[in-house]
């Protein structure tokens, strides 16, 4: 398996439910990402991981947590979810530049977890 | 915060046709990136640049970084069905180094 991959492709949940969502890189970058895609809107940088320490959190809810047990893994445990969070999401992966807080390199993406929240 | 304006919004041609796209920003980047999504996909990169005048080609895709590094456009020589999608600009700002992204140019190719 090569590049980005993203479980589920599509999931469909209610407000009351808990899930996760996993994406897991196979080209040996180290900062990992998450990206919310709506309708006509640019894409949402949620959170970043920079050798599996969260670097960055774009004020995203509660209702979103992200975890990052190594470098090839991320994941977004979902639960209490409102209607308005059924998006597109994405996961990227970058090379991290050692020694610069916050620098993002060029990010390669997964084809993202399609999410309906009922 | 910072914004991209990447325009046109959409665009309908013939299949054929040559398409130029182009984003703007009233920052400085140090990055150009241009991505392709297509439907139920994510985006995938297209050609980056990394400095100002750089004029980088991908098949029938060129991309050019603006001199004054606040712009960059795509061109796609001789449309084909499967240039279909949206393309998104992506630019590192000079400042915190974060990458930001367009909302995108929608591609359309008429029969």
């Amino acid at each position: 398996e090569t590049g980005v991959t993203q479980t589920p492709r599509h999931l469909v949940m209610g407000m009351t439910n808990k899930k996760s969502l996993k994406c897991e890189q196979h080209l040996g970058h180290n900062a990992m990402y998450w990206y919310k895609q709506s309708a006509k809107k640019p894409l949402e940088l949620m959170f970043v991981y920079n050798f599996k320490e969260q670097t960055e959190n774009n004020s995203v809810p509660s209702r979103f947590s992200p975890e990052c047990p190594n470098s090839s893994h991320l994941f977004l445990h979902l639960h209490t979810l409102q209607p308005e969070d059924s998006a597109l999401y994405l996961c990227a992966s970058s090379q991290a530049a050692a020694g610069l807080a916050g620098h993002q390199e060029t990010q390669y993406f997964g084809p993202g977890t399609r999410l309906l929240v009922l | 915060g910072q914004q991209l304006n990447q325009s046109p919004q959409s665009m309908f041609i013939q299949e054929g046709e040559d398409v130029s796209m182009n984003c703007t920003s009233s920052s400085i980047f140090n990055t150009w990136l241009w991505y392709k999504q297509d439907p139920g996909e994510g985006p995938v990169l297209l050609i980056a640049l990394y400095k100002a005048g750089e004029l980088t080609s991908n098949g029938r895709l060129t991309a050019q970084f603006g001199i004054t590094r606040k712009d960059s456009f795509l061109n796609i020589s001789a449309s084909i069905p499967s240039d279909v999608g949206i393309y998104f600009c992506a630019g590192r700002t000079s400042g915190d180094d974060k990458i930001i992204f367009g909302k995108g140019t929608r591609l359309h190719i008429l029969p």
